[in-house]
């Protein structure tokens, strides 16, 4: 079956910008998390999403927003891009944490701020 | 707090063992993953423990000790191929999120 599908997979935006990144998850899951990925913080958690609400937020500014589609298909905004938005951004689905699924990861966005 | 330690690098030798720790915060937690990530690729999945003791699959095996905040990853047999970052992830209370430590860069070496 198809696996977590994110795109675009490279961006290249300049500071001020917004930019928009989509992800679709695998049939069946309703839980999907996004993730920034820099060398220096790891795997830094944004938000998740579960039937269309965000259940979680990580502590990132206002200018990063998400939300999902009643298909479970979901999107992260970033506004007014800064150097420091530059990153790998990650989407997951899981069909559930607590019954230890886990998450499957998509490819990732590389988003480069210039 | 939710923090997660664990080493940045480790070298180790084609056919031998290796143990990656990872020490967590116990009232932030109720179980631990482990992921693997290859350079330039996403995590995948490799165990999960929600009890204490040791999970085996294959050639990898990884321990919980909810007590003590700890969890080791064990990499059996090494192959080149297992060279990869190896990502430590606590399960938040909520079941909602994984909090990932910064991960341990494996180089295995011939």
């Amino acid at each position: 079956k198809a696996g977590v599908t994110q795109t675009p997979r490279y961006l290249i935006k300049t500071r001020g910008q917004q930019v928009t990144l989509s992800c679709s998850p695998i049939s069946g899951h309703r839980s999907v998390s996004w993730y920034q990925q820099t060398p220096g913080q790891g795997l830094q958690f944004l938000f998740e999403y579960f039937s269309e609400t965000q259940r979680n937020k990580g502590n990132f500014p206002g200018r990063f927003s998400g939300r999902q589609f009643s298909n479970s298909r979901s999107e992260m905004n970033v506004s007014t891009l800064e150097l420091g938005d530059s990153a790998l951004y990650l989407c997951a689905s899981s069909l559930g944490l607590r019954d230890g699924y886990g998450y499957t990861f998509g490819s990732g966005t590389r988003l480069t701020v210039v | 707090g939710q923090n997660i330690d664990q080493p940045t690098e480790m070298t180790a030798t084609e056919g031998a063992i290796v143990q990656i720790n990872c020490t967590y915060q116990t009232s932030g937690f109720n179980g631990l993953f482990w992921y693997q990530q290859h350079a330039g690729e996403a995590p995948t999945f490799l165990s999960y423990n929600v009890l204490d003791g040791l999970e085996e699959k294959g050639r990898f095996s990884s321990f919980l000790s909810r007590s003590k905040g700890y969890s080791y990853l064990l990499l059996k047999e090494l192959q080149m191929k297992d060279s990869a970052s190896y990502l430590c992830a606590g399960l938040n209370t909520g079941f909602q999120k994984l909090v990932f430590g910064t991960g341990t860069r494996l180089l295995v070496s011939p």
